[in-house]
């Protein structure tokens, strides 16, 4: 069982927004950073969003974060077939030292 | 533009050690974080630890008893090595540069090994 809490679905049609959320607790989320990855399918992650609603370089600015307290939200803006794929939540977790990642989201483009 | 390659066997027989390289290139590892995280098939991903520049590691609490993480600087390579496998370790394991807490930027395309006899 993940530290993190996502949602293992979400759906939308081509342009529209989706949100994902992610819930943790005052040790992860709430004290630290949370990170954003897209798995396309049959490939490696990749970081989608870091830091304070940071994008890497080619990242669009359709992908975008939020927190609150101890839960985080990843919306994504004007939806597109190519979107399809899994995504994950990640902080560090000051408990227990480490990295810890939510279950995933899976998101279908209707 | 850091690229990572995992390599090593695709399968491992119960009770044996688990032993993967991760080659580096278009950076050294004399800088970063350089992780190892594995997504176990229909799960999610998880972290197994990573190895800093200077030598110091960190792995995840349900692992620890189990995992090692080096690095060949002269090689630059960093390797994984996860001892008295179960099944429950089959997952396709990733290698990957990050920063500290989390953030993990370059991801090489990933291996899957399979415990099985």
């Amino acid at each position: 069982q993940s530290v993190l809490t996502q949602p293992p679905a979400a759906s939308g049609t081509p342009g529209q927004t989706v949100t994902i959320s992610c819930s943790g607790g005052i040790s992860d989320i709430g004290r630290n950073y949370v990170y954003w990855y897209q798995q396309l399918p049959g490939t490696a992650p990749k970081l989608l969003i870091y830091g304070n609603d940071q994008r890497p370089s080619g990242v669009p600015d359709r992908f975008s974060d939020s927190k609150s307290g101890t839960s985080a939200s990843l919306a994504i803006s004007g939806l597109r077939s190519e979107d399809e794929a899994d995504y994950f939540c990640a902080s560090w977790d000051d408990s227990l030292s480490g990295v810890v990642f939510g279950g995933g989201t899976k998101l279908t483009v209707l | 533009q850091v690229q990572l390659q995992e390599s090593g066997p695709g399968q491992v027989k119960p009770s044996e050690t688990l032993s993967l390289t991760c080659s580096v290139s278009g950076g050294s590892i004399s800088s970063y974080y350089w992780y190892w995280i594995r997504r176990p098939p229909g799960k999610g991903l998880e972290w197994i630890g990573y190895i800093h520049s200077s030598g110091s590691t960190n792995y995840d609490g349900s692992l620890m008893s189990r995992v090692i993480i080096s690095t060949d600087k002269s090689k630059n390579q960093f390797s994984l090595r996860l001892n008295s496998v179960t099944a429950a370790d089959t997952a396709m394991y990733y290698c990957a540069r990050g920063r500290a807490y989390g953030a993990i930027e370059y991801w090489g395309p990933g291996i899957l090994v399979t415990v099985s006899s």
